[in-house]
């Protein structure tokens, strides 16, 4: 069965580290994406990708990167990890960047900035 | 600008009780796509149900029905006879068709308890 995989689940880390979370599909959809989920705020739109080599900046980019090499993985990249950026992380797919396609979201990734 | 909010925070119920869940969404698009998923305690997100702006029929799956009023802007969630099972938090979300960028707005969540 097709999927979507984050790793690592957990993570704790120290202020101005860098810290890559990785995101795999099996689904060979185009479009992925990177959301951070906080209490109150829902989930928010990181960083972006329709295809190999095309990243986009979402809401909340500021302090994050994502790059595409190939169809199956969207790494997000904290170049220099803040404690605002502790949060829970989502990676999803969808097979269009029409309106009409649901994302099929990954488990999460937890992450601590101490 | 496209935004979505769920008013309620948290909600608390008794099993068997119904629940609404509200949702209100703002769009300048005349095509746009309403979604409502589920992330129950472990952690995952959950698709319930999708929703194109040219199709206002009430939708009804099991327990669950959805109200899709285009006046209002709304799009609400009603879980008959609750259960145990249904405690979660739910999010309702846009997209916007015009725009076919597949981009999620997502409304804060309600957070649904029901107790036995």
């Amino acid at each position: 069965d097709a999927e979507i995989t984050q790793s690592p689940r957990h993570k704790i880390t120290e202020t101005g580290r860098q810290v890559t979370l990785a995101c795999h599909q099996t689904w060979n959809h185009n479009n992925m994406f990177w959301y951070r989920q906080d209490l109150g705020h829902g989930l928010r739109l990181i960083h972006y990708s329709y295809g190999v080599h095309d990243t986009n900046k979402g809401e909340v980019s500021d302090g994050y990167s994502v790059s595409r090499s190939n169809t199956e993985d969207l790494p997000l990249t904290l170049e220099s990890a803040a404690s605002s950026q502790t949060s829970v992380y989502f990676c999803a797919s969808s097979e269009s960047r029409a309106g009409g396609y649901e994302q099929y979201f990954g488990p999460g990734t937890r992450l601590t900035v101490t | 600008a496209q935004k979505v909010t769920q008013a309620q925070t948290e909600i608390s119920v008794v099993e068997k009780e119904d629940v609404t869940l509200d949702c209100v969404y703002e769009t300048r698009d005349t095509t746009y796509y309403l979604f409502w998923y589920k992330q129950p305690p472990s952690g995952e997100l959950v698709f319930l149900i999708r929703r194109n702006s040219f199709d206002e029929q009430n939708e009804i799956s099991g327990r669950y029905s959805w109200n899709f009023q285009k006046s209002t802007s709304s799009f609400n969630f009603t879980i008959t006879a609750s259960q145990v099972v249904d405690s979660a938090v739910y999010f309702c979300a846009l997209t916007g068709g015009s725009s076919n960028t597949g981009k999620l707005i997502f409304g804060q969540g309600t957070t649904l308890q029901v107790k036995p």
